[in-house]
């Protein structure tokens, strides 16, 4: 079965440049997630779409921005990095509104990003 | 807000011994609950969930866990350990409730690392 989609899977940034991370729901799933987990720290919730509208909104810095596209998938934008952006980067997409299997989030394989 | 307590932050056991990893919520309402597993530098992979139908939840690889609302726990068991179970366990209620029309963002406890020897 398709699973969640992220891209890419490792990247390495310096100090102050910008990073676009991407996401690609599970076919027929409306809502995507995005999470960070930092070195030995559980995952955080940063932001969460819905039929391309935000749905809810986490601990993100003020530097991140994310949208979700026409296609659901969604991309955070990360500018201005900082070392302590340093992460697993995870995305999770579910079937925001049918039933029973409502709200199970799939998580993608994450993106580590290496800030220097 | 909703949150969870893993009660132990590593977890040891010989192959062949039973798993039981502990998990308590805090909620002002019906919460949903899962179980998450991670592999070393892997993703995040489902193990199981409660969703106010039974209380006793299977899940896969032999794991199951029990909603115990009196208690407020919901502890993650496996009758018996496989080398392969060694992983890191988190323990995560979704937030609202499921009841909302949108998504609902999880909330993740600290987790929980397993060894297991042979």
């Amino acid at each position: 079965a398709a699973g969640v989609i992220q891209s890419p899977r490792h990247l390495i940034k310096e100090k102050r440049e910008t990073a676009t991370l991407k996401c690609y729901p599970i076919p027929r799933h409306d809502t995507v997630y995005w999470y960070q987990q930092g070195p030995g720290q559980d995952p955080q919730f940063l932001i969460s779409f819905y039929e391309k509208m935000q749905s809810d909104k986490g601990s993100i810095p003020d530097r991140f921005s994310a949208q979700q596209f026409s296609d659901y998938h969604s991309e955070l934008n990360m500018s201005s990095l900082e070392l302590g952006d340093s992460a697993l980067y995870f995305c999770a997409s579910s079937l925001g509104n049918s039933g029973a299997h409502s709200y199970e989030q799939y998580f993608g394989p994450g993106t580590r990003l290496t800030v220097t | 807000a909703q949150s969870v307590t893993q009660l132990d932050s590593h977890v040891s056991v010989s192959e062949g011994t039973p798993v039981l990893l502990r998990c308590n919520y805090s909620s002002s309402y019906s919460p949903s609950l899962f179980w998450y597993v991670q592999h070393p530098n892997k993703g995040l992979q489902l193990l199981l969930k409660y969703t106010s139908a039974a209380t006793l939840v299977k899940g896969i690889n032999g794991f199951e866990a029990e909603f115990k609302k009196s208690e407020t726990s919901f502890h993650l068991t496996k009758p018996s350990a496989h080398m392969s179970d060694a992983a890191e366990y988190f323990c995560v209620v979704s937030d609202p409730p499921p009841l909302m029309e949108y998504g609902n963002k999880l909330v993740f406890g600290a987790g929980t690392i397993l060894r297991v020897k042979s």
